[in-house]
């Protein structure tokens, strides 16, 4: 498989549990993204990471949201506390070094709040 | 006013026809400039990747970008069913990884 992967690709949860999304980019992409998207709206950019380094943070994301990329592979989007709101499809991008506006995306995990 | 505005749609057109499908902007410093698909509960497909000002063809796809407008079109010759689908036009400045989005629009192709 050589393109980008996300696991899982639904998830339901009640207000108030935490959920984790994993995201495994591209074999030799170095840079990884995660957006959230909403019905009829285009991605909006959460947080960026070249290599292990998570390099930008969105304002959208709260305190209550982290990810990371402990071995600059594969990455895990946490959100606590969740709450309705948080309700979008969560996809994962990556790309080279170098070419950073070619990013390809993964399938994405559709997260409903309840 | 958001950066890059993008007609939601729906556009209907029959199988063949030409299709356009438009994006303007606000940030005069955008200059990579993308069209991706995405089909319904998918994540985004990219299509077509341009560089500046200028035209870009690929298979039945071409991409126009006027910097000097603001404008970037993406144009399908003889659609398919298969092409109906969201298509979602995104930039970004310079170096600047951070892609800005249209809403996406919405295109139906009737058999």
């Amino acid at each position: 498989d050589t393109g980008v992967s996300q696991n899982p690709r639904h998830k339901i949860t009640k207000r108030g549990q935490n959920v984790t999304f994993r995201c495994d980019p591209i074999s030799e992409h170095n840079r990884l993204y995660w957006y959230r998207q909403t019905l009829g709206q285009g991605p909006e950019f959460l947080t960026y990471f070249q290599n292990e380094a998570q390099l930008e943070k969105s304002r959208l994301l709260s305190d209550r949201f982290s990810a990371e990329r402990p071995k600059g592979s594969f990455s895990t989007l946490e959100i606590q506390r969740t709450e309705q709101g948080d309700s979008a499809m969560y996809l994962c991008a990556s790309s080279t070094s170098g070419q950073g506006e070619t990013q390809y995306f993964g399938p994405g995990t559709r997260l409903l709040v309840l | 006013q958001k950066e890059v505005e993008q007609d939601p749609g729906p556009l209907s057109v029959p199988e063949g026809a030409i299709v356009s499908l438009n994006c303007t902007y606000s940030n005069s410093a955008f200059q990579y400039f993308m069209w991706y698909r995405q089909y319904s509960r998918k994540g985004p497909e990219l299509l077509m990747y341009t560089y500046s000002s200028g035209n870009k063809e690929d298979g039945r796809f071409t991409a126009q970008v006027d910097k000097s407008s603001k404008y970037i079109s993406l144009f399908i010759r003889d659609s398919q069913p298969s092409d109906s689908a969201t298509y979602l036009c995104a930039m970004s400045a310079g170096s600047n990884y951070q892609l800005i989005w249209g809403a996406g629009t919405k295109l139906i192709i009737k058999p």
